[in-house]
């Protein structure tokens, strides 16, 4: 298994401009976590999904954000317009609901740099 | 969510156990203890979780006291590739996992 995969692992772009991150999930797992580390404020979920549908969009920071998954194999996570307190690694997660280790498996997240 | 206490840092000898405590005093009944830890720059990764009973898997085993109000990771036989960031988390479930700053390890040579 590839694990999950993030696309780009490094982005930088200019304020203002339009960033989107993207995210494969493990193969059957059926919820995907977006998470957000700065050195500030640590790791915070962001949003999570279960079966394509958001379930609790709760810590998306403002409407400049936006996450859709339009099926059970991709997610993006979109910033417009980007500004440079968005620079961080944005993680994505997913999960299989049980089995013994039903736990998130992150992927190696997207470094992202607004200038 | 249950709040949990963890040291800021600690060193470990190599081929040594790492004994990584937690103290979560407010955890209620259905609450877990996981645990996770991240290497730099990668992403968490799943290491452990118990509800009352100790737990060992192929990475680590999870003491957790009788009264739950703590517990402690054991790393058996700690290796440089176990530097990382070690986080405790208590939650119903680990859908909305809230990282806090963790305990940082150094195995050292």
């Amino acid at each position: 298994d590839a694990g999950v995969i993030q696309s780009p692992r490094h982005e930088v772009t200019e304020m203002g401009q339009e960033v989107t991150l993207r995210c494969k999930p493990i193969s059957g797992h059926d919820y995907l976590f977006w998470y957000r580390q700065t050195m500030m404020r640590g790791l915070e979920l962001l949003i999570y999904f279960n079966n394509n549908v958001p379930i609790d969009d709760s810590g998306m920071p403002e409407d400049r954000f936006s996450a859709k998954m339009p099926n059970a194999s991709f997610s993006t996570l979109k910033i417009q317009p980007s500004e440079p307190r968005d620079s961080a690694v944005y993680f994505c997660a997913s999960r299989k609901r049980g089995g013994r280790t039903d736990t998130q498996y992150f992927g190696p997240g997207t470094r992202l740099t607004v200038l | 969510d249950a709040k949990t206490t963890q040291p800021p840092s600690m060193d470990c000898a190599e081929g040594r156990a790492a004994n990584l405590p937690c103290n979560h005093s407010t955890i209620s009944g259905n609450e877990y203890v996981y645990w996770y830890r991240q290497i730099h720059s990668q992403g968490p990764q799943y290491i452990i979780h118990g509800l009352k009973n100790n737990e060992t898997n192929e990475m680590a085993s999870l003491i957790i006291t009788e009264d739950r109000k703590s517990s402690t990771l054991i790393l058996p036989h700690a290796t440089l590739r176990d530097t990382a960031v070690y986080y405790c988390i208590v939650r119903v479930n680990d859908y909305k996992l809230s990282f806090g700053a963790g305990t940082t390890v150094t195995v050292r040579a």
